[in-house]
């Protein structure tokens, strides 16, 4: 019963891979999104969906392609794994039901388990 | 562009004593902040945040944060800490809407705070 939950929670690969990494969330919240937690702990927005519209799509290199089949999911895909991908990736989810401007997005942030991401 | 700073990267405390994990803020109008906790290999938890209302807002496991509007601070503040409490603290801001700003969140670099028995 888990609220958000990601998988895989480790996933170890080699450069220039294609990975996915799964996002599910049980809350029934419309906003979805994606961070990256650098290895200096440094925590940054990638992307957000509400309803599975983007929302958010931060200066990522097109590599990074997210996709929400409906607004319970939120996969990301990687093309072309380098080096500097190796991070903690964490999905997170948030109520904010029917808002789909950016500026009205205020509800709590539910945070998963997160999945380390490392590219040898 | 908005900003937060977490001056501390190391926050060291004697359980029992009260606690205090600074936070800095510049945004383009009125923000949105908030606190969470990090343990050991998890995921973000929320702890309290500040949309409106009283500068004093009450979170999870006892703390608290003041919203300083004049200092730009949110400061997050504990009476009594435990050994339990020991973990990575993030403080994050965005722009409150309306203001013209970019509405991202923002977090800072982290704050690791150490209670000590």
């Amino acid at each position: 019963d888990t609220a958000v939950s990601q998988t895989p929670k480790y996933l170890v690969t080699q450069m220039g891979n294609d990975k996915s990494i799964k996002c599910e969330q049980n809350l029934g919240h419309d906003t979805m999104y994606w961070y990256k937690q650098d290895s200096k702990k440094f925590l940054k927005i990638m992307f957000s969906y509400n309803n599975k519209e983007l929302i958010i799509n931060e200066t990522v290199p097109n590599r990074f392609s997210p996709k929400s089949p409906d607004k319970a999911h939120l996969n990301l895909h990687i093309n072309s794994l380098e080096l500097g991908d190796s991070a903690v990736y964490f999905c997170a989810s948030s109520l904010d039901r029917g808002r789909r401007r950016l500026e009205e997005l205020s509800d709590t942030q539910y945070f998963g388990p997160g999945t380390r991401l490392t590219v040898l | 562009a908005q900003s937060v700073a977490q001056p501390e990267d190391q926050v060291n405390v004697a359980e029992g004593n009260p606690l205090t994990v600074k936070c800095t803020y510049s945004v383009s109008g009125n923000p949105y902040l908030f606190w969470y906790v990090q343990y050991p290999n998890r995921g973000l938890q929320f702890l309290l945040k500040y949309i409106t209302g009283d500068n004093l807002v009450k979170g999870s496991y006892g703390f608290e944060a003041e919203f300083n509007k004049s200092q730009t601070s949110f400061h997050l503040k504990k009476p009594s800490a435990l050994v339990s409490d020991s973990a990575l603290y993030f403080c994050a801001v965005r722009d409150g809407p309306a203001s013209g700003g970019s509405y991202i969140p923002t977090f800072g670099r982290g704050t690791s705070l150490i209670v000590h028995p």
